[in-house]
């Protein structure tokens, strides 16, 4: 069974572009989830998609925002980069239900010149 | 908001060496528990997670946690630790009674272990 799979892998910015980033959860699964990893942040929730509408919303700003297609995948958009925007970015699936866990893909690490 | 602590950021230890990471967490509901490793180079695995039932939970690799709801903690412990398992490891909480799917994770906890 195939992972998570977030595209690309790497992507190199310059301030005040935008991003997408890509990401197929497991078949079957319909609930993805975005993370960002940093050094000094460490692994903190961006938001969660089920059925094409976002669940819930971390603590980051208007500038980050996601959209959930009905075939579950899901794409993350960051406008008006910034160079603390450097990270990884983490997408996540799992199936509903109690005590599912989710699955990680690979990550895509942005980093912004 | 809830936040979850790791309190040893660094381990080393010699192979054959016992394993304890702690994790606690400060959500007062019910809460789904999960252990991930980072493998260098790779992507987050889950090792155990625990939702219900006994609080004892084993997962892969001979690793397990115990849930002691009254001190709000999840530690991970593995008897003899391997090379092998030299990795960062992150405890995850989840609000279960809120809906909420997104996890909070700890900063981490990396673990060398040294042949």
């Amino acid at each position: 069974k195939a992972g998570v799979t977030q595209t690309p892998r790497y992507l190199i910015k310059t301030r005040g572009q935008q991003v997408t980033l890509s990401c197929s959860p497991i078949s079957g699964h319909r609930s993805v989830s975005w993370y960002q990893q940093t050094p000094g942040q460490g692994l903190q929730f961006l938001f969660e998609y089920f059925s094409e509408t976002q669940r819930n919303k971390g603590n980051f700003p208007g500038r980050f925002s996601g959209r959930q297609f009905s075939n579950s995948r899901s794409e993350m958009n960051v406008s008006t980069l910034e160079l603390g925007d450097s990270a990884l970015y983490l997408c996540a699936s799992s199936l509903t239900g109690e005590g599912r866990p989710q699955h990680f893909g690979d990550g895509t690490r942005l980093s912004i010149l | 908001a809830q936040s979850v602590s790791q309190h040893n950021h660094h381990v080393i230890l010699s192979e054959a060496a016992s394993l304890e990471l702690g994790c606690n967490y400060s959500y007062g509901g019910t809460v789904n528990l999960f252990w991930y490793v980072q493998y260098p180079g790779q992507h987050l695995q889950l090792l155990l997670k625990y939702f219900s039932g006994d609080p004892l939970v084993k997962g892969i690799k001979g690793f397990e946690a115990e849930f002691i709801k009254s001190k709000f903690s999840f530690n991970l412990r593995k008897p003899s630790v391997q090379w092998s398992d030299t990795a960062e490891y992150f405890c995850a909480v989840r609000e279960s009674d809120t809906g909420r799917r997104a996890l909070t994770f700890g900063s981490g906890t990396r673990l060398q272990v040294q042949p």
